[in-house]
């Protein structure tokens, strides 16, 4: 079946440490997209990719890097200038370059600091 | 800039009862409208989109939706909830000009009782 398939399910990262959460998909989409959620704050926009070694910056950027090499990978990596990195990553993708038919979604990493 | 606003962060419904969330949006042209569902530790997944044309959308699962452009809403509407409704619920808004890449609300969660 196709989907998107995220991994780690769970991550933990110690403080100065970089992290590489990863997002593939089979579903021959053109676009993919990183979100992090906090409890309350609904789903925040980080960096997408419509094309591949092209993408974006989302609302929240700062302290993130992604790379598109690949059509159907789109991994995101969490640096140390990320303060509060402390969420759960969501990873999208559209069949459209810009999500207007909607976006399919990965199960999540949940990413804690210790 | 487009807005999505979910008034209501939780809602409790008993088994059998109708359900209605809530969901404004600020938006100058025709927007893209989306609902979409998440279970606890689990990705989004799709509802129910509107476009264009009939203003009463069908979903998936039972759920419905009514686009009012008057009143700036698109409530999210399901006649007898299951118990395995329960979950967080997203309002989510895009743009057909620009960039369609949507915003989404802050959540509303649905508890249902026995």
């Amino acid at each position: 079946d196709g989907g998107i398939t995220q991994s780690p399910k769970y991550l933990f990262r110690k403080e100065g440490q970089n992290v590489t959460l990863s997002c593939e998909q089979n579903l021959n989409h053109d676009a993919m997209y990183w979100y992090r959620q906090d409890p309350g704050q609904g789903l925040r926009l980080i960096y997408y990719s419509q094309i591949v070694n092209d993408f974006q910056k989302g609302d929240i950027a700062e302290g993130y890097s992604v790379s598109r090499e690949k059509k159907e990978s789109f991994p995101l990596t969490v640096t140390s200038a990320q303060k509060n990195p402390t969420a759960f990553y969501l990873c999208a993708s559209s069949i459209g370059k810009q999500g207007a038919v909607g976006y399919t979604f990965g199960s999540g990493t949940r990413l804690t600091v210790v | 800039a487009q807005s999505v606003t979910q008034p209501d962060i939780h809602i409790t419904v008993s088994e059998g009862a109708s359900l209605e969330l809530r969901c404004n949006y600020s938006y100058g042209a025709t927007p893209y409208l989306f609902w979409y569902v998440q279970s606890p530790g689990q990705g989004l997944q799709l509802l129910l989109k509107y476009f264009s044309g009939d203003t009463l959308v069908q979903g998936i699962k039972g759920f419905e939706a009514e686009f009012k452009r008057s009143q700036s809403s698109f409530n999210l509407r399901k006649p007898s909830v299951h118990w395995s409704d329960a979950a967080e619920y997203f309002c989510a808004v895009g743009s057909s000009g620009g960039s369609y890449i949507p915003t989404f609300g802050r959540g509303t969660s649905l508890i249902v009782h026995p």
